[in-house]
């Protein structure tokens, strides 16, 4: 079944500190790839995706994220975190299932930004 | 920019009475999800729409929890009778076709139930 993993719970970084959250999935086909960001008491917002192509994707708010398929990995990284940043962040994995499309979402990771 | 509109906010409601969310997706948005998201977990697929018809709601109470989307635009989430384990966020999605995995999601409903 497909699944997503974020081992990291919680992370504290210092601002303008760089950032790596770690995002592992399951899926027996190629995966489409999603991080999405949640602030307190909002919505999702779609960060960046991963379909096709080049490995390395390139999102909103200067994130990125790569994906790695030797290791079912789709990290995301941003060299320099604002303050603005501190948020939940979700990854998450497009599966085909029953004829139609959905997301199954990772548990998250909630980020500190220390000032 | 074109946005999920949901209603209302925030919903404190005591245990055993009914409850209603209302989404608004994105003008044109043909399918349509509602998600659970208990605090501290990811969300959760409740009830999925394509149009007017439910094409995955295998997730969802159906002893308690119904939804609709009646004319194919907006839609509402029904809780009878809520539960103290209802609490939690209920997200609302659109996306343009069945066939994109791109879903844009609404600011929520917190549902606090006491």
């Amino acid at each position: 079944a497909q699944s997503v993993t974020q081992p990291d719970i919680h992370i504290t970084v210092s601002e303008g500190a760089s950032l790596e959250l770690r995002c592992n999935y399951s899926y027996g086909a190629t995966p489409y790839l999603f991080w999405y960001v949640q602030s307190p008491g909002q919505g999702l917002q779609l960060l960046l995706k991963y379909f096709s192509g080049d490995t390395l994707v390139q999102g909103i708010k200067g994130f990125e994220a790569e994906f790695k398929r030797s290791q079912s990995s789709f990290n995301l990284r941003k060299p320099s975190v604002h303050w603005s940043d501190a948020a939940e962040y979700f990854c998450a994995v497009g599966a085909f299932s029953g004829g139609y499309n959905k997301l199954i979402f990772g548990a998250g990771t909630r980020l500190a930004v220390h000032p | 920019e074109a946005e999920v509109a949901q209603s209302p906010r925030y919903k404190i409601t005591e245990k055993s009475q009914a409850v209603a969310f209302w989404c608004d997706p994105i003008s044109g948005h043909a399918t349509l999800y509602w998600y659970r998201q208990i605090l501290g977990q990811g969300p959760e697929l409740l009830v999925q729409f394509q149009d007017e018809s439910v094409v995955d709601d295998s997730q969802l109470p159906k002893d308690r929890f119904s939804a609709e989307r009646l004319k194919g635009v907006d839609s509402t989430l029904k809780i009878q009778p809520a539960e103290l384990g209802d609490s939690a966020m209920y997200l609302c999605a659109s996306s343009a076709r069945q066939s994109s995995y791109e879903q844009y999601f609404g600011p929520g409903t917190r549902l606090t139930v006491t």
